[in-house]
């Protein structure tokens, strides 16, 4: 199966700064099939990202996502109290199915 | 818009069947995956399965031999039962839409602990 690691394991950073979210895998993700999800306490996950770069409805455009094969980048700019979360890569193009450990963003 | 909730007993015994129903509400079980996820305490989230709402299934190999997931479209449901669990079990579990694979909606998550 693939392995997904997340880096850093925190971000803290000030509202108005940028943060860059890094997802690499132990092997190529087929046709790229990577997803991100936002996660806040008691709350559902909520997918951003599916496909490397291509946002979910709703989600703004300071989020983006770029990346192939084995190296992904979440970015979020313009950085809000909201963005405080804890967000995960996943995998979706080879069977199981493979979550990174996440990144908590924090603001200051 | 889609939601998604998980219901189910909290604590299961050891050796015992943990069964989870996930209801969905606004929209249609139809065309989409169902998938089960979950995450034990202090470690990352599992992927356990998912269904098409045909019937058709697809299991992590990790977990393969004790999984079942089943679906019920004309209650607009989804179940989970995982045989013989052990302490290694107690998870939060989610269920989820999948648009293709990809989880799209998810529930709120349950907590199952497992303890005698």
């Amino acid at each position: 199966e693939i392995v997904l690691t997340q880096s850093p394991g925190t971000l803290s950073l000030s509202p108005g700064e940028s943060a860059t979210l890094s997802c690499r895998a132990s092997q190529s993700v087929r046709d790229n099939y990577l997803a991100w999800y936002q996660r806040k306490p008691g709350q559902a996950p909520r997918i951003l990202i599916t496909g490397a770069s291509n946002r979910a409805a709703g989600i703004p455009d300071r989020l983006s996502g770029s990346g192939s094969g084995t190296d992904f980048t979440l970015t979020i700019s313009r950085l809000g109290p909201e963005d405080s979360a804890v967000y995960y890569c996943l995998q979706y193009g080879s069977s199981p199915l493979t979550f990174g450990g996440g990144t908590k963003v924090e603001i200051k | 818009q889609v939601q998604l909730q998980e219901s189910g007993p909290g604590l299961v015994k050891p050796s015992e069947t943990l069964s989870l129903t996930c209801t969905v509400s606004g929209g249609s079980i139809s065309n989409y995956y169902w998938t089960w996820i979950r995450q034990p305490p202090g470690k990352r989230l599992e992927w356990i399965g998912n269904i098409y709402y045909s019937g058709s299934t697809n299991y992590n190999p990790s977990l393969k031999s004790r999984v079942t997931i089943s679906v019920d479209t004309s209650k607009n449901q989804f179940s989970l039962k995982l045989d013989s669990v052990l302490a290694a079990d107690t998870a939060v579990y989610y269920c989820a839409r999948g648009a293709g694979w990809v989880p799209d909606y998810w529930g709120q998550g349950t907590l199952v602990a497992v303890a005698s």
